[in-house]
């Protein structure tokens, strides 16, 4: 069990630039979740998938966010003409099935200049 | 709206006492609860958890208490240690996307 990877686990951009965050989940783990984290707050959910399908998006997700799972393997997260606001930690997150615990990787923090 | 709520935004114990840590939900919906453990520059690792029909939960020195009719929940660590500090969230699930609280920060003194 290698865990959760996230890649690249910090990224500092300019406002208006484009930024694409790599998930690779736990091998088995047939559903994958991202979230979104800013300080002095918990999770907050983004979006998911059950294998390759992505299932709900939050109303948080502008439309400035794509996510993608091509083959139901890792999954992508992108944000389009960032802006300040989206500096946050960007969590990945899979689990096994809706009942088991999700496992988080270590995050991409984002810091939009 | 919260549904997930941790009004203590930190907690401070000695060591080898009890840490009690608390977390209230509005949503019936939730059918399972779960409390991770987050330190800086890592994400959250999870701790314990328990489904809606049970009431008590225990691994170790951890254990979750369900209390259903008033949706609170409540994350007991006995003896508490030096290395139990962190920050914890309590979350909620619905169908498996989880809902998560603010967390609270505990600080456990030798």
């Amino acid at each position: 069990d290698t865990g959760v990877s996230q890649d690249p686990r910090h990224k500092i951009t300019k406002r208006g630039q484009n930024v694409t965050f790599r998930c690779d989940p736990i091998s088995e783990h047939n559903r994958l979740y991202w979230y979104r984290q800013t300080l002095g707050q918990g999770p907050e959910f983004l979006t998911y998938f059950q294998n390759e399908a992505q299932l709900e998006k939050s109303r948080l997700l502008s439309d400035r966010f794509s996510a993608e799972r091509p083959k139901g393997s890792f999954s992508t997260l992108e944000i389009q003409r960032t802006e300040q606001g989206d500096s946050a930690m960007y969590l990945c997150a899979s689990s096994l099935a809706p009942t088991s615990p999700l496992h988080f990787g270590n995050g991409t923090r984002l810091t939009v200049t | 709206d919260q549904q997930v709520k941790q009004n203590s935004p930190s907690l401070s114990v000695q060591e080898g006492r009890i840490s009690i840590l608390n977390c209230d939900y509005t949503n019936s919906m939730f059918d399972y609860f779960l409390w991770y453990k987050k330190y800086p520059a890592e994400g959250p690792t999870f701790l314990i958890s328990i489904s809606s029909i049970k009431d008590k939960n225990e691994d170790g020195r951890f254990t979750v208490f369900l209390n259903k009719s008033a949706k609170h929940l409540s994350l007991h660590i006995v003896p508490s240690q030096p290395g139990d500090s962190a920050v914890y969230f309590c979350a909620a699930s619905d169908g498996g996307k989880l809902t998560f609280g603010q967390g609270t920060i505990l600080t456990v003194h030798p």
